[in-house]
């Protein structure tokens, strides 16, 4: 089976910078995504890791450490739009999702 | 717009009935996954088709069942529902192997 660990909530201020780690235990791995979710929408794709490394889109940076089954997504100069559930995610054929993780932003 | 069509948007019915909620991917997506999202939970996966093939099934309910029609639009079919079958309901789409997932907006389902 799969599963994939994630904090429930992190709170961070607006301007910081914040890591939302996630471990996956899976039978079958091609790669971890993560996705955004504000309340009331659907989930919005932001960054793939199929190779261990860092990448960079903007102000997200996505982590993946396949030997470790470890990876996060690094928030940057945070803005308040950035409130919202942010969901790791393993695929193989299927994308089996996290619980997500709630992020919080104070002024 | 994310490309993926669901309707209805909004879905109340009573204990015991049935519904079907549907999907139209993105164009040229072969992959159609479904979700299901109750409140403050994350997205549970209930089945994958490819191409018109289930290709892959998660904690989907015996009362619950999909299919994909050749013009690859799917339905979600849901039976005898209970109070607890109260949730959001995602269909995604990808290409083959596609790192990206594509949501629609999703179908609101209330049991009452």
């Amino acid at each position: 089976g799969q599963s994939l660990e994630q904090p429930s909530e992190v709170t961070a201020v607006e301007g910081a910078i914040v890591q939302i780690n996630c471990t996956y235990q899976t039978s079958g791995f091609y790669g971890l995504s993560w996705y955004q979710q504000h309340d009331g929408g659907a989930p919005t794709f932001l960054s793939y890791n199929a190779l261990d490394g860092l990448e960079e889109t903007g102000r997200f940076s996505s982590f993946l450490s396949r030997s470790d089954s470890y990876g996060y997504l690094l928030l940057q100069e945070l803005q308040m739009k950035d409130s919202a559930s942010y969901f790791c995610a393993v695929r193989d054929d299927k994308i089996i999702f996290g619980k997500g993780t709630r992020l919080h932003i104070l002024p | 717009d994310s490309g993926v069509t669901q309707t209805p948007k909004h879905l109340i019915t009573a204990t015991g009935q049935r519904v079907t909620l549907r999907c139209s991917p993105r164009s040229g997506d072969l992959s159609v996954y479904w979700y299901q999202q109750s409140l403050d939970q994350g997205l549970q996966f209930l089945i994958q088709y490819y191409n018109g093939e289930e290709r892959a099934k998660g904690n989907i309910l015996e009362r619950f069942s999909a299919q994909q029609f050749p013009d690859l639009h799917s339905e979600l079919n849901l039976s005898s529902l209970e109070l607890g079958d109260s949730a959001l309901y995602f269909c995604a789409s990808s290409p083959i192997r596609g790192t990206e997932a594509f949501f629609g907006q999703g179908t609101r389902l209330t049991v009452v």
